[in-house]
């Protein structure tokens, strides 16, 4: 159990776009979603906190405007690259926590992208 | 806040030896101390972790020990084998205040296994 899932695996897109990434939990309620971001050889650096039905808790120094993130549902979350430009290229990954404040996390696969 | 720092940033082994990567954190309200290992290109995968109860945890070729009083917890891999090359992250979960339950990550080691 406690499988997440991302999608897209992969994205290219221009300079300008919009580009949304989808986090769902497949067999089990995330009350919690986290998304990180990854650049190459670095650690996992937190984005956003987000809570279902509730706004999303951004770290300092996230644009809250640049990244929307919408948790709708108990299995689902994305996140929205508004406006991309080539230095939100990245590895964006989601992990999930079953319960409010529970400590284990399980992550997604991980989305690559890509700005032109 | 927390503050995550592992050493060391690169490590190398030969198979069969054993590897130790070590981590200290700076909230003492700190209270969850997972190890993730990732490999190229994929999702970190949860390998063992220690809660703040405990001193000692052992899975196999895996275990961790913590030190709550200096503040750091160490990562044990024994009998390494190829398949054990990746990058390790220690994480602590916060205690208190904004980032309360948010995991924070120390920057990684690479460990590579020499056949």
């Amino acid at each position: 159990g406690a499988v997440v899932s991302q999608h897209p695996s992969w994205v290219i897109c221009k300079s300008g776009t919009s580009v949304k990434i989808e986090c769902r939990s497949l067999d089990f309620q995330a009350t919690t979603m986290f998304w990180y971001r990854q650049f190459p050889k670095q650690s996992l650096m937190l984005m956003a906190t987000s809570n279902e039905g509730s706004k999303a808790t951004y770290e300092q120094g996230v644009e809250k405007d640049k990244f929307l993130i919408n948790h709708a549902s108990l299995t689902l979350s994305t996140l929205t690259v508004t406006s991309a430009h080539p230095e939100d290229s990245s590895f964006y990954i989601c992990s999930a926590s079953r319960l409010a404040g529970a400590e284990t996390q399980y992550f997604g696969p991980g989305t690559r992208l890509l700005v032109l | 806040g927390e503050n995550v720092e592992q050493h060391p940033s690169t490590l190398s082994v030969q198979e069969g030896d054993s590897a130790v990567i070590k981590c200290t954190y700076s909230d003492s309200a700190s209270n969850y101390f997972p190890w993730y290992k990732q490999e190229l290109g994929k999702r970190p995968q949860l390998i063992i972790d220690i809660r703040s109860n405990v001193g000692e945890k052992k899975d196999q070729r895996i275990a961790v020990t913590l030190n709550k009083t200096a503040k750091h917890f160490s990562l044990h891999i024994t009998e390494t084998q190829p398949e054990d090359s990746a990058v390790y992250f220690c994480a602590a979960k916060s205690g208190y205040g904004g980032s309360q339950g948010n995991l924070i990550f120390g920057k990684g080691t690479k460990l590579s296994v020499k056949p």
